[in-house]
């Protein structure tokens, strides 16, 4: 079964930082989701990745699938405040199409 | 469009009593998913229903089971709750099985 592994597992960053989190995969990304969650409540759909070398960009927020290394990262440029929370990279795959979901990144903004 | 709403929000339960959670997906979506979300197992994949019927199932005891309506609501219930259950109770809608999750905020369900 596919694993993903994202690192770091925290992050504290002062406000206006730029900030890198990653996903790498244990078996090749046909495609990726990058999904924001506030502590308790629902995930928020960010992106979605569906072949390599392709990069999304959402307002500060930009990410990338870099097929060859089975990795995709997400870059935060000038981060805030609003952007606190736990990121969660999640492939779907497998004959069943069942999502797999990275552990998460919990990300500090101090402002 | 208004997005997926769960009822209710919060639960509190005794252990061996039973509930059911319910999910409205957004108008148009036929699947639906549930997950259970706790700090030491982090998300894990409860089923998938798409047009009524059940596609995918996680591995959780058979104490879990859902239903999806022809209208697309989708309902799960526990019965025999454990403490062990306590858990966020996430419901997820997309297009098709294949599509785009869209996630609910929600049931925070805590057993005693």
């Amino acid at each position: 079964s596919q694993e993903l592994e994202q690192s770091p597992q925290s992050l504290i960053v002062q406000e206006g930082k730029n900030l890198t989190i990653n996903c790498t995969s244990s078996k090749t990304l046909y495609g990726l989701y990058w999904y924001k969650q506030k502590y308790g409540e629902g995930l928020i759909f960010l992106m979605m990745l569906q072949k390599g070398g392709e990069e999304k960009s959402h307002e500060k927020i930009t990410a990338k699938l870099d097929e060859k290394k089975q990795q995709s990262s997400l870059h935060i440029t000038a981060s805030q405040p609003s952007h606190a929370g736990i990121y969660l990279c999640i492939v779907r795959g497998g004959s069943n199409y069942k999502l797999t979901f990275g552990k998460g990144t919990l990300l500090t903004v101090n402002p | 469009k208004a997005g997926v709403t769960q009822t209710p929000r919060y639960l509190i339960k005794t252990r061996g009593q039973q509930v059911t959670l319910s999910c409205s997906p957004i108008s148009g979506h036929r699947s639906v998913s549930w997950y259970q979300q706790t700090p030491g197992q982090g998300l894990q994949f409860l089923f998938e229903y798409f047009s009524e019927t059940q596609r995918n199932k996680g591995n959780f005891p058979g104490r879990f089971s859902g239903r999806q309506f022809s209208n697309s609501r989708s309902e799960m219930n526990v019965s025999t709750l454990e403490l062990g259950d306590s858990a966020l109770y996430l419901c997820a809608s997309s297009l098709g099985d294949t599509d785009t999750q869209y996630f609910g905020p929600g049931t925070r369900l805590t057993v005693l």
